[in-house]
């Protein structure tokens, strides 16, 4: 069976801070990892995704993320945050031949002034 | 490309009145599915299709229905709403092949209160 556990609901960054966003997962097969992020009133969008390729993944709006297989974790990063960096952000497993993904519950980044 | 779209954005429904909500899209994906957000406890997934004419309870199924007549299409129906599912409905979709790692394309949503 698969999971994902976001540690933390809420995160709260200065501006200019480095961000990091836990994601452990758990999963019987080779994993594909996502970070998606919801801005306000708004559907999910793909952050980044790791598909058994490089390791450290780069995705949009300057955030990584690195698979790391021994800790089963998928911590997301971003070095300098930006005030519109503001908003939910999820985690979700799947893996090959499977129609479902799992999501984390959410960590809500809070960009501080 | 419109992509994923939702109707209605928003509804209000007294309890054990019907809706359906309607999800379309427009990239001819194979793999369509239903998901309710609420607070603390991430997406979870109500029904799925992996093609047309075809459905699949996911992990909360109960009190709603769907359909899936035409591939770019999925209708999410309550045929007796409660209050326990006042929620943000999302669909999503994916295509089937391998190189699509089960990327989900999300719609706006749907902000349901059943009062």
């Amino acid at each position: 069976a698969q999971s994902v556990t976001q540690l933390g609901s809420h995160v709260s960054v200065s501006e200019g801070a480095l961000v990091l966003l836990r994601c452990n997962y758990s999963s019987s097969v080779p994993p594909y990892l996502f970070w998606y992020v919801q801005y306000p009133n708004q559907g999910l969008q793909l952050l980044l995704k790791y598909t058994s390729a490089a390791t450290l993944v780069k995705g949009i709006n300057g955030f990584e993320a690195e698979f790391k297989k021994s800790e089963t974790s998928f911590h997301l990063t971003k070095p300098s945050a930006h005030m519109s960096d503001a908003a939910e952000y999820f985690c979700a497993v799947s893996y090959t031949g499977g129609f479902k993904t799992i999501f984390g519950a959410g960590t809500r980044l809070f960009v501080k002034a | 490309n419109a992509g994923v779209t939702q109707t209605p954005k928003f509804r209000v429904l007294k309890t054990g009145q019907s809706m359906t909500l309607l999800c379309a899209q427009d990239m001819n994906h194979e793999y369509m599915y239903w998901y309710r957000q609420d607070p603390g406890m991430g997406l979870r997934l109500i029904h799925y299709s992996v093609g047309e004419g075809t459905t699949a309870k996911g992990e909360v199924p109960d009190g709603y229905n769907v359909s899936r007549l035409k591939k770019q299409n999925f209708l999410l129906g309550l045929e007796s709403a409660a209050p326990s599912q006042t929620s943000v409905y999302f669909c999503a979709s994916t295509c089937s092949g391998r190189a699509c790692y089960n990327e989900q394309f999300f719609g706006p949503g749907t902000r349901l209160t059943v009062l």
